[in-house]
């Protein structure tokens, strides 16, 4: 069965620090792979999505992500970070060929000055 | 412009109502996605709608209907208001019918069953 894991659900982090989100998902087939950003009050909007190709993927706002075939897994990462960033942060993933579409549970980063 | 949109923004109602919410997107997309967040931010999706014909039907009881009077327009009626059904409901679009394509959402409707 298909899942998506977000092992943290609150990241604190200072201001300028880097950050790392965790998502692993499980799956046997070939997947797709997205990160989507909610800030308060608001509807998602994509960051970064993984297709094909390289694996490592950048996104907006100084965003990038790593998918890792071995480990199913798929982090989102950002070396220094601003204020805000803080937001909630949704891995997805996408099984094409059997038309699901799965979130994550979701990680609150909180971004500190 | 905003690009999807949801009517109401809050909905506070009894049990055993029945109610409707409205999305409208003006991006040309083919493609609207209705889901819905529980308050632990869990999303899952519900419905999903391709050139007005449904593709995706979740585990979702049929209370719920959606419905699609143009491409551009989804809008979801739920029958019999549960304390349950109580959640954030977002509509979402897609250029395309294909789960690669990014989704672009709605600000959301905040149900709150009493």
């Amino acid at each position: 069965a298909q899942s998506v894991t977000q092992l943290d659900s609150q990241v604190p982090v200072f201001e300028e620090a880097p950050v790392e989100l965790r998502c692993n998902y499980s799956s046997s087939v070939s997947v797709y792979l997205f990160w989507y950003v909610q800030y308060p009050n608001q509807g998602l909007q994509l960051l970064l999505k993984y297709l094909s190709g390289s694996t490592l993927v950048k996104g907006i706002n100084g965003f990038e992500a790593e998918f890792n075939k071995s480990q199913t897994s798929f982090h989102l990462r950002k070396p220094s970070v601003h204020i805000s960033d803080t937001a909630e942060y949704f891995c997805a993933v996408s099984e094409g060929n059997f038309n699901k579409f799965y979130f994550g549970s979701g990680t609150k980063l909180n971004v500190k000055p | 412009d905003t690009a999807v949109s949801q009517t109401p923004k809050y909905l506070v109602t009894q049990m055993g109502n029945d109610k409707s919410i409205k999305c409208e997107q003006n991006l040309g997309h083919d493609t609207m996605y209705w889901y819905k967040q529980d308050s632990k931010k869990f999303l899952k999706i519900m419905f999903s709608y391709n050139n007005k014909e449904l593709i995706i039907n979740e585990t979702v009881p049929n209370r719920f209907s959606p419905k699609s009077p143009d491409k551009a327009h989804l809008n979801l009626h739920i029958n019999s208001l549960e304390l349950g059904d109580s959640a954030v409901y977002f509509c979402a679009s897609s250029q395309e019918w294909s789960l690669y394509n990014e989704q672009f959402f709605g600000p959301g409707t905040r149900l709150t069953v009493l």
